[in-house]
């Protein structure tokens, strides 16, 4: 079993829906979690990271964090067509310096 | 605009052949990571480095695979001999490691097929 999971989709919303993305994680030891984008044939580059349980607002975007069960969320208002790419959740530990990957979830935002 | 530069961008060689790929990580990051994604395994770590030093490689298969950062400007991940299940994205990122290491920027990838 990996230690970061996530839904691999696709997830298909029509334009303006809120898109609900979420992850497991089994490693108690994590303590900050990140949102990465993917678009298709590029690097994936963050969108948010928030430490140890809580919410994060940007814009559009709200990551939440329930340590207690183990669960990262991510949120995205108003969705866009340009929204349209691979979500991957990532875990670290305080002092660490390996980022674990979820598989990614693709999301579909229809015109 | 700073940013992660890899190349090349799409590499096609045959099981056996050397192969070379490399890395501009952004001026003044001194944390280098090697990322290989597969659908099927996603994204892995290969190897990290702090300030030109080699702190973690153990993703890596020691047999075939070499990651050095020969300067501050340049990093290289090489693979020989290649092997078809070789064949993936190949990622290269840095960070400021300011104490944050959640906060990785990547390249555009490397486009391996090894036939």
């Amino acid at each position: 079993q990996k230690e970061v999971e996530q839904d691999p989709g696709p997830l298909s919303v029509p334009e303006g829906a809120i898109v609900s993305l979420n992850c497991t994680y089994s490693n108690s030891a994590f303590q900050y979690f990140m949102w990465y984008r993917q678009y298709s044939r590029k690097g994936p580059e963050l969108l948010m990271y928030t430490y140890s349980s809580g919410n994060k607002e940007d814009g559009r975007f709200t990551a939440q964090v329930d340590k207690s069960s183990k669960y990262i969320s991510l949120f995205i208002r108003d969705s866009q067509p340009s929204d349209s790419a691979t979500y991957l959740c990532a875990a670290i530990k305080a002092a660490g310096n390996k980022l674990t990957f979820g598989g990614g979830t693709r999301v579909l935002v229809k015109p | 605009d700073a940013r992660v530069t890899q190349t090349p961008r799409h590499k096609v060689t045959e099981m056996g052949q050397e192969v070379t790929m490399r890395c501009q990580p952004i001026l003044g990051h001194n944390t280098v990571f090697w990322y290989r994604q597969t659908m099927m395994q996603g994204l892995e770590l290969l190897a990290y480095f702090r300030n030109r030093a080699p702190l973690d490689d153990s993703g890596m298969p020691k047999d075939r695979f070499s990651a050095e950062m020969p300067d501050a400007t340049l990093a290289t991940l090489k693979i020989q001999p290649s092997e078809p299940r070789d064949s993936a994205v190949y990622f290269c990122a840095s960070g400021p490691d300011r104490g944050r290491n959640y906060e990785q920027y990547f390249g555009p990838g490397t486009r391996l097929t090894v036939t």
